[in-house]
């Protein structure tokens, strides 16, 4: 099935401690998102990657970090730095960055982070 | 998963009614509309989307009308559905900028 997977679904932090969030799709989309969305939030963008060894900084990039070293592969670290990670964390991708009907962004099914 | 919608606006439509889910967009300079609809505990679905040079778009049972002049999008539901009980997110979009979302609505369907 063509898509994107997130993993894990559920993951549990430890206050000073780092994690990594995994986003990877075979939509071979060049573009790919991070998004963070709170209760009665919409969603906020993080990062996002127009191409391969390219990445951007969105609206609420501190405390986090990115690579963007193969198409398919856009991990997120979320650092110690980030003060109130908890949060549901949604990936997406586009086939390219310039958005027009037919080519939008695609959704994966999130990872819930919370921090214990 | 704990719900991401708490604390949203709230549609409430009986089944078989028609909804109608509003959002005001904030950039004169958007060009590019689209809806997700999300179920708790899931990513957002890609719904339907209009370009600015369209009013109105349709698509199977839901219907888009945007109004540049007002800076207002609408979505329309014909014979909602349990199943279409979510959370509706708008997004605008300028060429070669990051989309940005809407707070969301919350649409709950009475059976």
């Amino acid at each position: 099935d063509g898509g994107i997977t997130q993993s894990p679904k559920y993951l549990f932090r430890k206050e000073g401690q780092n994690v990594t969030l995994s986003c990877e799709q075979n939509l071979n989309h060049d573009a790919m998102y991070w998004y963070r969305q709170d209760p009665g939030q919409g969603l906020r963008l993080i990062y996002y990657s127009q191409i391969v060894n390219d990445f951007q900084k969105g609206d609420i990039a501190e405390g986090y970090s990115v690579s963007r070293e193969k198409k398919e592969s856009f991990p997120l670290t979320v650092t110690s730095a980030q003060k109130n990670p908890t949060a549901f964390y949604l990936c997406a991708s586009s086939r390219d960055y310039g958005l027009i009907s037919g080519n939008t962004i695609y959704f994966g099914e999130g990872s819930w982070l919370t921090v214990v | 998963g704990e719900s991401v919608g708490l604390h949203l606006p709230t549609l409430s439509v009986q089944e078989g009614d028609n909804s109608i889910i509003n959002c005001a967009y904030s950039n004169s300079a958007s060009d590019y509309f689209i809806w997700y609809k999300q179920e708790s505990g899931k990513g957002p679905q890609f719904i339907i989307d209009i370009r600015s040079n369209m009013d109105k778009r349709q698509g199977q049972r839901v219907t888009v009308l945007l109004n540049k002049t007002v800076k207002h999008l609408s979505l329309q539901i014909a014979a909602t559905q349990p199943g279409d009980s979510a959370v509706y997110f708008c997004a605008e979009n300028m060429r070669n900028t990051p989309l940005v979302f809407g707070k969301g609505t919350r649409l709950s369907v009475i059976a």
